[in-house]
């Protein structure tokens, strides 16, 4: 089954405690990216790769990184945590850049205290 | 950057009638558009798109519009059913870049 899976769905940390969500997908997509979800704000862009070893900055990317070193996996990470932080995760994956990305993970909560 | 606004934030509709969301974009530079529906729990999932050659799509029950003079596009359900009940994101793409409206929670009463 084609699929995008996160890990984990729900997660809380303390403040600067370094944590990693993981993201995989089976499709053999090139492109992949994070999203975080707020209340009335949608969906908003964290990092984005169009392949392995090739990443770049989306719109709110301020205190998390990325690393993409096998096509299947895209990693968030959030060297150290803070509670403006606290949201909703997505990682999602298209075939290849251009807009159309049909597939989303489940999500990850995350609340940071 | 591409700036999504996205009318109503809620909308409750009687089960049969009609639901219209709109949007408006402001980069000309966009020419895809997504829509998306996100049930309690799960991720958006794509369920119609347009590209900026074409100013109607249909699905079934679903159809979009698009008005690239205006800027704006629109989605349209008829026959609305409870199962249609969910939040809605609109986007617009340009190149890499693919931002979303606030999105629409749709509420259809039996």
């Amino acid at each position: 089954e084609a699929q995008v899976t996160q890990n984990p769905r729900y997660l809380i940390t303390v403040t600067g405690k370094k944590l990693t969500v993981t993201c995989s997908q089976n499709m053999n997509h090139e492109y992949m990216s994070w999203y975080r979800q707020d209340p009335g704000l949608g969906l908003r862009q964290i990092y984005y790769s169009m392949n392995v070893e090739v990443t770049d900055k989306g719109d709110v990317p301020e205190g998390y990184k990325v690393s993409r070193k096998e096509k299947r996996n895209f990693p968030l990470i959030l060297e150290s945590p803070s509670p403006n932080q606290t949201s909703l995760y997505f990682c999602a994956s298209s075939l290849r850049t251009g807009g159309r990305i049909a597939f989303f993970g489940q999500g990850t909560r995350l609340t940071v205290v | 950057g591409e700036n999504v606004e996205q009318h109503p934030s809620t909308l409750s509709v009687q089960e049969g009638d009609s639901a219209v969301i709109k949007c408006t974009y402001s980069d000309s530079a966009s020419n895809y558009f997504p829509w998306y529906k996100q049930e309690l729990g799960k991720g958006p999932q794509l369920i119609i798109d347009i590209r900026s050659n074409v100013g109607e799509k249909k699905d079934q029950r679903i159809a979009v519009t698009l008005n690239k003079t205006a800027k704006h596009f629109s989605l349209h359900i008829t026959e609305t059913q409870p199962e249609d009940s969910a939040v809605y994101f609109c986007a617009a793409a340009a190149g890499n870049k693919l931002t979303f409206g606030g999105g629409t929670r749709v509420l259809v009463k039996p």
